[in-house]
């Protein structure tokens, strides 16, 4: 069974503030897709990063950047220097090779950033 | 249009009654998604086409509960004899093909979603 775990339910920090964004992953599938979305108030959702299971280098982009550690089964996300436009719910998802894109996600952290 | 298009934004309908729900792809994208997400809670997978076929419905809750796309572009998803427990916002997304795709994942797009309160 594929399951994401994202055990921080909310989270608040002040502008300028760096913040970690926990994901845990399980999945016997050899070849998989690691994802995070943002979701706005207004709803949608809007895709941040895709990574595969063969490609542990952590990627930085601009104050984004992911840890991903196959050792732990986790896919955390960095925000470095927080702005009040982070405020959002981010989700991490998974998907396996052989499942045609069909994404399973954690419940969401909810990010409050504050002036 | 250069996004996932999703009608109507939000419905109000009475217990027992029938609704549609329209999603408009993404131009050329052969794969299409719909999913449920309750009131916090992430999104929970009911339904993928690939193309005009249902490629996988494991999600779909019950049998009043089904979805369509017969020309391989919109599709609607279609709840028979609402009940209140249907209530949330329904999503739809789209990407490439997902058989040409494999190797590099899928990225699907997501549209605004309809959000559904049965009262």
């Amino acid at each position: 069974a594929q399951k994401v775990t994202q055990a921080q339910t909310e989270i608040s920090v002040v502008e300028k503030e760096d913040v970690t964004l926990d994901c845990v992953y399980e999945t016997r599938d050899t070849t998989y897709y690691l994802f995070w979305y943002k979701q706005p108030p207004s709803g949608e959702l809007v895709f941040l990063i895709r990574r595969n299971s063969f490609d542990e280098q952590n990627e930085i982009s601009g104050r984004y950047s992911w840890n991903f550690q196959k050792s732990t089964s986790s896919f955390n996300f960095t925000i470095t220097a927080s702005q009040v436009v982070d405020s959002a719910v981010y989700f991490c998802a998974l998907s396996a090779d052989n499942q045609g894109g069909k994404l399973i996600f954690g419940q969401g952290t909810e990010l409050s950033v504050k002036p | 249009g250069a996004g996932v298009s999703q009608t109507p934004s939000n419905k109000v309908t009475e217990k027992g009654k029938y609704v549609e729900l329209r999603c408009d792809p993404i131009s050329g994208h052969t794969a299409l998604y719909w999913y449920r997400q309750s009131l916090g809670q992430g999104p929970e997978f009911l339904i993928y086409f690939q193309g005009t076929g249902a490629a996988d419905d494991s999600g779909l809750p019950n049998d009043r509960f089904f979805a369509v796309r017969p020309e391989g572009s919109v599709s609607t998803l279609k709840i028979q004899r609402t009940e209140r427990g249907d209530s949330a916002v329904y999503l739809c997304a789209s990407s490439l093909d997902t058989y040409r795709d494999r190797g590099r994942g899928t990225e699907a797009f997501f549209g605004q979603g309809t959000r559904l309160t049965v009262v």
